[in-house]
């Protein structure tokens, strides 16, 4: 199976801040990788998928880069409402996998 | 609206089964290939099987195969997960999700729609 390490597994920022997270694949998966936010008690949304295609709704400080074995999510200035784990997700083989998730937290 | 609503799920003992449902509302379901995903309490996601849109083929992950089915009424709009001889590593919150495949899809082969979940709780 496709292991998949993101990085880090959680972070603290502020509202306005530029945040990145990384999601390493263990083989080449193309583009074929998706990103969700989660908030607690709440399912997966999906934001981003083919590594950097924004999901219709989802607002444009989020985006996606990479292909192959390494991939980042990029919220250009932090809001209220992003505060939540984020998980990148591949689907180029079966099973799909996902990350471990990144906690992002309040400063 | 786009919709996926599970049920089915409760508290069983090990060893025994349950059968979780997803109703889906709002698209063609018959065009779409559905998965389940399970989430353990305070833990991260995990993929546990996959449909295609047709019924034509499954795929499993390793540590349910040979006690989960994944099944499809077309003609309902249902999915369902047939959990038998649960363990107590099964309990957690479980997801539908849907995915399009093939050239007609705006979005391929993402999960682009999942339900709310509904818990399972594998416990004696």
């Amino acid at each position: 199976a496709i292991q998949l390490t993101q990085s880090p597994s959680s972070l603290s920022a502020s509202v306005g801040d530029r945040v990145t997270i990384a999601c390493r694949a263990s083989q080449g998966i193309s583009s074929a990788l998706a990103w969700f936010q989660q908030k607690p008690g709440k399912a997966p949304k999906l934001l981003i998928y083919d590594a950097s295609s924004l999901e219709s709704g989802v607002p444009s400080r989020f985006s996606g880069s990479g292909s192959g074995t390494d991939f980042t999510l990029t919220i250009s200035s932090l809001q209220p409402e992003d505060f939540a784990t984020y998980y990148c997700q591949q689907f180029n083989n079966y099973p799909l996998t996902f990350g471990g998730g990144t906690k992002v937290e309040i400063k | 609206q786009v919709q996926l609503v599970e049920s089915g799920g409760g508290v069983v003992q090990p060893g025994r089964s349950l059968r979780l449902s997803c109703a889906a509302s709002g698209f063609t379901f018959s065009t779409y290939g559905m998965h389940w995903v399970r989430q353990a309490p305070g833990k991260g996601l995990e993929w546990v099987a996959v449909i295609w849109y047709d019924g034509s083929k499954k795929y499993y992950i390793d540590s349910v195969k040979g006690r989960f089915t994944i099944s499809r009424d077309n003609s309902k709009n249902m999915l369902y997960l047939q959990m038998n001889s649960l363990r107590v590593e099964d309990t957690a919150v479980y997801y539908c999700a849907r995915y399009c495949s093939g050239g007609s899809c705006s979005i391929n082969g993402a999960l682009d729609i999942w339900g709310q979940g509904t818990m399972v709780t594998v416990s004696s």
